[in-house]
């Protein structure tokens, strides 16, 4: 069975911090990565992917991939409140099969 | 424009029935996907069709059965539904396989009474 694992907190951080959510994953053959949010009653949205180890930025947020761990991160710098909703992590699983398998979400709460 | 949309955002019905939920996207992917996100929010997918082509079946009751007209639409029919049924179910989309971003329809909120 591979999986992804997260945190499912709930992680409360105040306005202005860093806000880290982190991932597992079990399968060593995945190549890409994904996180993606998702608010209160809507769709989830693309927040970032990353294929290669390292790091990569975008605004606000930044992805990190270690693939040796098999772990990959979301740092999100100065949290505003509305960035405050559940955030997915999820890995294409290769094999032929090639489908996303999502972890379980992280719900973020940031406090004005 | 919307990208992925889905039909109806609502359903609620009886155990029994037998229900269809539409799906249409209209950003020329080749791939689109039927997920389904229980009560804890755990989205999972079900089907995926590439070019009207079953590429992704999951374990789910054979009452679940999707259909693929065309490359942008891909339909959901439930039979006999059940009371677990209940869920929301998100359509998605991307340009080819599981590797590339997929984007999702506004969900449906099902719910078997």
């Amino acid at each position: 069975q591979k999986e992804v694992e997260q945190n499912s907190g709930p992680l409360s951080v105040p306005e202005g911090a860093i806000a880290s959510l982190n991932c597992t994953y079990s399968d060593r053959g995945s190549q890409s990565f994904f996180w993606y949010r998702q608010y209160s009653g809507k769709s989830p949205e693309l927040i970032m992917f990353i294929y290669s180890n390292g790091d990569k930025e975008d605004g606000r947020f930044t992805a990190q991939l270690n693939k040796a761990s098999q772990y990959v991160s979301l740092l999100i710098r100065d949290s505003q409140p509305s960035d405050s909703a559940t955030y997915l992590c999820a890995v294409n699983i290769g094999g032929g099969s090639e489908k996303l398998v999502f972890g379980k979400g992280t719900k973020l709460t940031v406090n004005p | 424009d919307t990208a992925v949309s889905q039909t109806p955002k609502y359903l609620v019905t009886q155990m029994g029935n037998d229900k269809s939920i539409k799906c249409e996207q209209n950003l020329g992917h080749d791939t689109m996907y039927w997920y389904k996100q229980d009560s804890k929010k755990f989205l999972k997918i079900m089907f995926s069709y590439n070019n009207k082509e079953l590429i992704i079946n999951e374990t789910v009751p054979n009452r679940f059965s999707p259909k693929s007209p065309d490359k942008a639409h891909l339909n959901l029919h439930i039979n006999s539904l059940e009371l677990g049924d209940s869920a929301v179910y998100f359509c998605a989309s991307s340009q080819v396989g599981g590797g590339e971003t997929q984007y999702f329809g506004p969900g449906t909120r099902l719910l078997v009474l």
